[in-house]
């Protein structure tokens, strides 16, 4: 029979809204953070990261804010343009300390509306 | 240019073979690690290094081996105990006490 693959959350804005990506982590211990964006057929790209000792960071056109108390970890991009357009994954470090290992979510796709 | 290579971008094989897939750093990174992405899914951690002559298995090692006899190299064999191969599969590395992990173009495997 026809295998069915599992679907990513979706994100669909319109190309100069704001786009707000939400991902919720595991681990209490985790502290640092960590947002990608994988564009299709290639690998991911780092976009911002942040550590537990801090509520929200700004980048370029990206703000990451981090809630400790609901483990919740968003990223918001300003004025969505097309190139935007790709898979964003938030990653947490396992058990914190700086070993760099990584825990990943499954993703979300974004999709800009031209 | 610095950064983080693999090859070949497409391979494919047949059922039963072992296939090595290559990744090489010019970032003098200690740590470097190999992820196995399925359609939809995140990234899982199949086997990492965080100096040469050493490894550690990851989430989902079996039916998968690595060396890392240098610095710069990190090569990944897919055995044929690995059940469904099919994947794409991510390497990355990382200077030791940082978090922040720099990821390769990938490379695409495709079981015949």
């Amino acid at each position: 029979g026809e295998s069915v693959g599992l679907h990513l959350p979706t994100l669909s804005v319109q190309e100069g809204d704001n786009s707000i990506i939400n991902c919720a982590y595991s681990n209490s211990a985790s502290d640092y953070f960590i947002w990608y964006k994988q564009e299709s057929g290639k690998g991911p790209q780092f976009i911002i990261d942040i550590r537990s000792n801090m509520d929200k960071r700004q980048g370029q056109r990206v703000t990451v804010l981090l809630n400790k108390t609901v483990k919740h970890l968003s990223l918001q991009i300003a004025a969505t343009q097309p190139g935007d357009s790709a898979v964003y994954f938030c990653a947490e470090n396992k058990g914190g300390g700086s070993q760099g290992n990584l825990i990943f979510g499954k993703g979300t796709k974004l999709s800009v509306k031209p | 240019d610095g950064g983080i290579t693999q090859s070949p971008k497409y391979l494919f094989r047949k059922e039963g073979q072992n296939v090595t897939l290559s990744c090489e750093q010019n970032l003098n990174h200690d740590a470097m690690y190999w992820y196995r992405q399925d359609p939809g899914q995140g990234l899982r951690l199949i086997y990492y290094s965080q100096i040469v002559n050493d490894f550690q298995k990851g989430d989902i090692a079996e039916g998968y081996s690595v060396s890392r006899e240098k610095k710069e190299s990190f090569p990944l064999t897919v055995t044929s105990a690995q059940k469904n191969p099919t994947a794409f599969y991510l390497c990355a590395s990382s200077m030791t006490g940082i978090n922040e992990q720099f990821f390769g173009p990938g490379t695409r495997l495709t079981v015949l």
